[in-house]
Formats: structure tokens, C-alpha cells, sequence
């Protein structure tokens, strides 16, 4: 079965540096998609950033990054020069082939402190 | 704004009784999703409709049903509710074939 894994429940950072949220991601399909999306305190689900597995090339979307590793079946969220805004739950997900639906991990609650 | 709307953003209901959330999709975006976001089972995914069909059902609970009408709208129907329904429902929109799904704002929904 498709499973994602997120093993960090909470991550501290301090402004202005860089973050990495881990995710690793179990399937038997050869094609499938990569995601993270940002959940703030509000509520909504923000995309942020997409990886495929055919994809050569690392997926970047300004300050975040996805640290693709087939291999190792990681697809770690990298964010560059943290913001007090980035404080959020941040969860990875992955899209199953055949009925399209995404899988959730658990989330990493990041805290950003000046 | 997403471009997903979802109605009402909160609900407040007693047990046994019966809600409808309402999803309007992104303009072009033909498949609508349904998620729960529960403390207990994080997020999990309850139904896949596309173009008016059914495509996919995760774990929807035979008290709730959805529907997705000609003008792409869908509507997640949640019947007999109980405490542990108390849950944020999120409706999401793609393109099939496109890999963006763009998630609506979500309905808090309690149950007293």
C-alpha cells in the first residue's frame, strides 16, 4: 500500500536560516507525484511545490526546494531563509496512479522565532 | 482567493442530524475531491468525482454521500452525524492528467 511518512512532528528554526522537513514516501507504482502543501493557523491548504518521478531535475519554487532521492524514496521540503510566516503545519502527499487521490502524511508543525 | 469555494466555512450542529457542504470547483477544473482533517486520522480522503461520475472512494462512512452536479458543483451529505464527525472538510479541484489539485478554505464542522 501507498503510505507517506513524516517522521519530524514539530521543527524549530531561527529566522532567516534554512529549514528541511523530511518526507519519505512508500509505493510500487513507477509513476506517481510529490507534493507539500503549507497549512497556517487559518486553515487552508497552500500548495507549494511538486515533484514528479520522471521529473530529472529537483523540483524549486522560489525559497522552497524538494530534495528528490528515487532511491532512497525521499522528498525532503527544503526552505531557504525562513520567514516568521512560515510558521505552519506542513504536509507532504502523494498522488496515487490509479484513482488520482492524494495520500497524506501525518504533518511537521515548522516554528519560526526571530 | 483559490478559486475553490466552499460553503459554509463553519457549522455547529447537534448529533443525529444532517448537513450538506457544498463545493464549487476552480473554472475549467472537471474533478472535485472530498478530504476529512480530524485530530485522530489526520487527513483522509473520502470520495473522487469526475465530470458528474464517481471515480474513487477512500474512507466515507455509509452516513455520508456526495454528489457532483452538470454545473460541476459537488455537495458532500453527512447524515446521522456524531461527536467523532467533528472534523475540517476540505473540497479540491483539478485538471485530471494536470498535477495541481488547489484546495477551497475547508468547512469546520462541530458536532454538539
Amino acid at each position: 500500500a501507498q503510505k507517506i511518512t513524516q517522521t519530524q512532528p514539530g521543527m524549530f528554526v531561527q529566522e532567516k536560516e534554512a529549514v528541511t522537513l523530511d518526507c519519505t514516501y512508500d509505493t510500487s507504482d513507477p509513476s506517481y507525484g510529490l507534493f507539500w502543501y503549507k497549512q497556517p493557523s487559518s486553515g487552508e491548504m497552500i500548495f507549494l511545490i511538486y515533484q514528479g518521478s520522471y521529473d530529472q531535475q529537483n523540483a524549486t519554487e522560489g525559497r522552497y526546494s524538494l530534495n528528490f532521492q528515487k532511491a532512497r524514496k525521499s522528498a525532503n521540503l527544503v526552505i531557504s531563509a525562513s520567514q516568521l510566516g512560515d510558521s505552519a503545519m506542513y504536509f507532504c502527499a502523494m498522488r496515487e496512479g490509479y484513482t488520482d487521490k492524494l495520500i497524506f502524511g501525518t504533518g511537521t508543525r515548522l516554528q519560526v522565532f526571530p | 482567493d483559490s478559486g475553490v469555494t466552499q460553503t459554509p466555512k463553519h457549522l455547529i450542529t447537534a448529533t443525529g442530524q444532517r448537513v450538506t457542504l457544498r463545493c464549487s470547483p476552480r473554472s475549467g477544473d472537471l474533478s472535485v475531491y472530498w478530504y476529512q482533517q480530524s485530530l485522530d486520522q489526520g487527513l483522509q480522503f473520502l470520495i473522487h468525482y469526475y465530470n458528474g461520475e464517481e471515480r474513487a472512494k477512500g474512507n466515507i462512512l455509509e452516513r455520508f454521500s456526495a454528489q457532483q452536479f452538470p454545473d460541476l458543483h459537488s455537495e458532500l451529505n453527512l447524515s446521522s452525524l456524531e461527536l467523532g464527525d467533528s472534523a475540517l472538510y476540505f473540497c479540491a479541484s483539478s485538471v485530471v492528467g494536470d498535477y495541481g489539485y488547489t484546495f477551497g478554505s475547508g468547512t469546520r464542522l462541530t458536532v454538539v
